[in-house]
């Protein structure tokens, strides 16, 4: 089993429309959590970080965690174009490495 | 956005040549990293640094050596390279919250 694994997509949603980005992680103790976000060509960059169950909010963008399932989420509302990337998945374990998931190409049409 | 330079940007040398990477922060960030990132593969971790002079394996550090005599810069060696070192090198850096800034990355080839 893979430590921190997306669906590899694409994920392909209509302009306006809410995205969900998936991640799954293996190790239960793990603590802090992100999510990246890759354009084509070009470096990650933070979008956010969640430390504590439940969601946290930041524009239109809104990542989920529920630690019980080892699960995170990130929810992109009114999808626009521009938001066409690569979104990773990154996960800081108990052991103080952090992981990178393969990432989930997001296609928003237009 | 942290400050974090690589250079050089794009390079292109003949398997067996030694090459140097340089990453260069300016945010005091205590840790830095080298991933590469290759199709298929996503980002893997070559080396990183928790301090000057305090290094550590990453998954990927075989044909990799890496230094770091000031909290700024952190240098990735590859010490004799090989076709299949010709990737995207990425350097980041981060504070005691683990939150990454990346650099631009520098695309290797190895011919």
């Amino acid at each position: 089993q893979k430590e921190v694994e997306q669906n590899s997509g694409p994920l392909s949603v209509p302009e306006g429309a809410i995205a969900s980005l998936n991640c799954t992680y293996s190790d239960r103790g793990s603590q802090s959590f992100f999510w990246y976000r890759q354009y084509s060509g070009k470096s990650p960059e933070l979008i956010m970080s969640i430390y504590s169950n439940g969601d946290k909010e930041d524009g239109r963008f809104t990542a989920q965690l529920n630690k019980a399932s080892q699960y995170v989420s990130l929810l992109i509302r009114d999808s626009q174009p521009s938001d066409s990337a690569t979104y990773l998945c990154a996960v800081r374990t108990s052991y103080d490495k952090v992981i990178f998931g393969p990432g989930t190409s997001l296609s928003v049409i237009p | 956005d942290a400050g974090i330079t690589q250079s050089p940007r794009h390079k292109v040398t003949e398997t067996g040549t030694p090459v140097t990477l340089r990453c260069h922060q300016t945010e005091n960030h205590r840790y830095m990293y080298w991933y590469r990132q290759d199709p298929g593969h996503g980002l893997r971790l070559i080396h990183y640094s928790y301090g000057v002079k305090d290094t550590d394996k990453g998954e990927v550090s075989d044909g990799y050596s890496v230094s770091r005599s000031k909290t700024e810069d952190f240098l990735l060696t590859l010490e004799s390279a090989t076709s299949s070192q010709t990737s995207v090198y990425f350097c980041a850096s981060s504070g005691a919250n683990n939150e990454q800034f990346f650099g631009p990355g520098t695309r290797l080839t190895v011919l």
